[in-house]
């Protein structure tokens, strides 16, 4: 079946614009999370969904960075008034239930801000 | 707070060499720990897993035990092979399995390369 799917896989904005990430996750995994790595890092946990709801934002750098998931299978992020800084991979990965110890990863979408 | 500490690499060996990885972890509580691998151009895939102290997780010719006494979770291979080459993530879940958090805590990764 399909995994995890992202789009898009590259995306180069300037620095003060606005982007979406977006995220499909396998069909019928109720719990879907957002990390990012940057160059030569493992990746960082962003936000985790279970269902539509954000069950922990603990990872979210700062209020520039948003993510939602209305109706609890697709989500994107979305990151305000870039920065430098926000270059990365961002990840997503989802899993069957809360608690379930796999987590299925997407390819990642490659984020440059010149 | 919880964190993974594992060797930097490159780590480059011949084919057929015996292989170790080496993960160390902090964390409260009991938690889960896992390896992932990052073969070149592709996602990160759950290589191998273990959920309690002394578990032996194992795949693909791989495994690493449970160490509670050590904290460590190292990584072995008998053999290596070509194809064994990627990127080898650390990870941890607090609070065991089915616990209140279900984030990954990753470490910086191990580049492996193995040559004919």
């Amino acid at each position: 079946g399909a995994g995890v799917s992202q789009t898009p896989s590259n995306k180069v904005t300037e620095k003060g614009k606005y982007v979406e990430l977006r995220c499909d996750p396998i069909s019928g995994h109720t719990a879907l999370y957002w990390y990012r790595q940057s160059l030569g890092q493992g990746p960082e946990f962003l936000i985790y969904f279970q269902g539509t709801g954000a069950a922990d934002d603990s990872g979210l750098p700062n209020d520039r960075f948003f993510a939602v998931r209305p109706e609890g299978s697709v989500s994107t992020l979305k990151i305000q008034r870039t920065e430098r800084g926000d270059s990365a991979v961002y990840l997503c990965a989802s899993s069957l239930t809360f608690g379930s110890a796999e987590q299925f990863f997407g390819p990642g979408t490659r984020l440059t801000v010149l | 707070g919880d964190s993974v500490t594992q060797m930097e690499g490159p780590v480059t060996l011949s084919e057929e060499a015996f292989l170790t990885i080496n993960c160390t972890y902090t964390a409260t509580g009991y938690p889960s720990l896992f390896w992932y691998v990052q073969y070149p151009g592709e996602g990160l895939q759950l290589l191998l897993k273990a959920t309690k102290a002394d578990d032996k997780g194992s795949n693909k010719g791989f495994e690493a035990t449970y160490r509670k006494e050590t904290t460590s979770f190292h990584l072995e291979k008998g053999s290596v092979q070509v194809s064994d080459s990627a990127v080898y993530f650390c990870a941890l879940k607090a609070g065991g399995e089915g616990g209140a958090t279900n984030k990954l805590i990753f470490g910086t990764g191990t580049l492996l390369a193995v040559q004919p």
